[in-house]
């Protein structure tokens, strides 16, 4: 059975202060890794896409990397805005199309 | 872009009655739809494949008796929650996939359906 494991479930940051979110995986057969941001009452925004280990994307403030086991999102200079629910989601291969996900890390930026 | 949207955003109705939730792909093609459900403080739990032209392959525990899917078209898919109860009381997500391209969904803003 997959598994997706995010750490920590929630992280309060000051304006500024760099860290790092971390997704654990176990799959048979990874497909795709991806990172969505969800708001509060809203359906996920799409971040990035990770296909195989050593992959790397970034966007703006964000880069995510990944690995055999586990990716990271990476926040640089975080900014109150990017205050939100970051989610990891695993594709397995051999066919199935949906995306399991993990829990979610709460994500708050304080000014 | 990828834009997808979901009709209503939110519905309130009493128990027993059904419930139908639109989604829609507004600038791209997508073969395939998903439909996904999250409980208060819970992740999202995929409830169902939707294939353009074809019947839903549902998750395990899912009824398919009871969450009727269509995919008519290319660009739109629907889910009846029938004889609704409170326990159906959720977020509904719908997501796309375009019909060329990468394996990336692309997420409608959700639909709160609060059953009395």
């Amino acid at each position: 059975e997959d598994q997706v494991t995010q750490s920590p479930e929630a992280l309060r940051l000051q304006e500024g202060e760099s860290s790092s979110l971390n997704c654990s995986y176990t799959v048979s057969g990874l497909r795709g890794l991806f990172w969505y941001r969800q708001d509060p009452g809203k359906g996920p925004e799409f971040l990035f896409t990770l296909y195989s280990a050593g992959e790397e994307k970034e966007k703006e403030r964000l880069k995510a990397t990944l690995t055999k086991k586990e990716s990271f999102l990476h926040i640089t200079a975080p900014k109150p805005e990017d205050s939100a629910t970051y989610l990891c989601a695993v594709q397995e291969g051999g066919g199935a199309d949906g995306l399991t996900f993990g829990k979610g890390t709460h994500l708050i930026i304080q000014p | 872009g990828a834009v997808v949207s979901q009709h209503p955003s939110r519905v309130i109705c009493k128990s027993g009655t059904s419930v139908k939730i639109e989604c829609r792909s507004l600038d791209f093609q997508a073969t395939t739809m998903f439909w996904y459900r999250q409980f208060p403080k819970q992740s999202l739990m995929l409830m169902a494949t939707s294939n353009e032209g074809s019947k839903a392959t549902y998750e395990q525990g899912v009824e398919k008796d009871k969450f009727l899917i269509n995919h008519a078209s290319l660009t739109l898919s629907t889910l009846t929650v029938t004889s609704a109860h409170p326990e159906d009381s959720s977020f509904y997500i719908c997501s796309a996939r375009r019909l060329q391209g990468s394996d990336t969904q692309y997420f409608g803003p959700g639909t709160r359906l609060t059953v009395l």
